[in-house]
């Protein structure tokens, strides 16, 4: 079993559509959780960071962790075109560990 | 910001050359990554550095070798560049176990 799942898509959506992306993890150890965007041919660019459990808001987009559930999810609110990209989570268990990175969302975005 | 950079964007080898990817960060991190990206496989760690002169094996650290003379800089050498070895390669760097920044890649191909 991989340590961290995430459906690769691709997902397709009309512009103005709120967006759910997913990931699933099985090590409990885990408490950093990122997001990343990334372009075609770019290196990934960081869209959210949080620690434990909880939300955070940052414009249109909203991170939550539930590690009751193992389970984090990144809501895009009012998507636009160039939203579109794949969508990368990540997390980690805390210094000297590694990141383990889900597979990737690839996003379109219609106008 | 964060500042990651790497000293190519694209680079063509011949197979059996030895090549030197370079990557530099501003922000005082202590821990680097090269990562490597494949469609379908995601992102791979190769070798990460949480100090100067320290390195840890990833997951994929066969015919690679790193160094890390100074703080904000890790180098990534194939030791004799192979096919399989074309890729996306990406440096990244992370203060703790917080948030990683990723350079924007270099895209290697060797003949």
């Amino acid at each position: 079993q991989k340590e961290v799942e995430q459906d690769p898509g691709p997902l397709s959506v009309p512009e103005g559509a709120i967006v759910s992306l997913n990931c699933t993890y099985s090590n409990s150890a885990f408490q950093y959780f990122m997001w990343y965007r990334q372009y075609s041919r770019k290196g990934p660019e960081l869209l959210m960071y949080t620690y434990s459990s909880g939300n955070k808001e940052d414009g249109r987009f909203t991170a939550q962790v539930d590690k009751s559930s193992k389970y984090i999810s990144l809501f895009i609110r009012d998507s636009q075109p160039s939203d579109s990209a794949t969508y990368l989570c990540a997390m980690s268990a805390g210094n000297f560990n590694k990141f383990y990175f889900g597979s990737g969302t690839k996003l379109n975005v219609k106008p | 910001d964060v500042k990651v950079t790497q000293s190519s964007r694209y680079l063509v080898k011949r197979t059996g050359e030895k090549v030197f990817l370079e990557c530099v960060q501003d922000m005082d991190h202590e821990n680097m990554f090269w990562y490597r990206q494949d469609p379908g496989l995601g992102l791979r760690l190769i070798y990460f550095s949480y100090d100067v002169k320290m390195k840890e094996k990833g997951d994929i650290p066969e015919g690679y070798s790193v160094s890390r003379e100074k703080k904000e800089r890790f180098s990534l050498i194939l030791e004799s560049a192979s096919t399989n070895q074309t890729s996306m390669y990406l440096c990244a760097s992370s203060l703790e176990a917080g948030e990683q920044f990723f350079g924007p890649g270099t895209r290697l191909t060797v003949l």
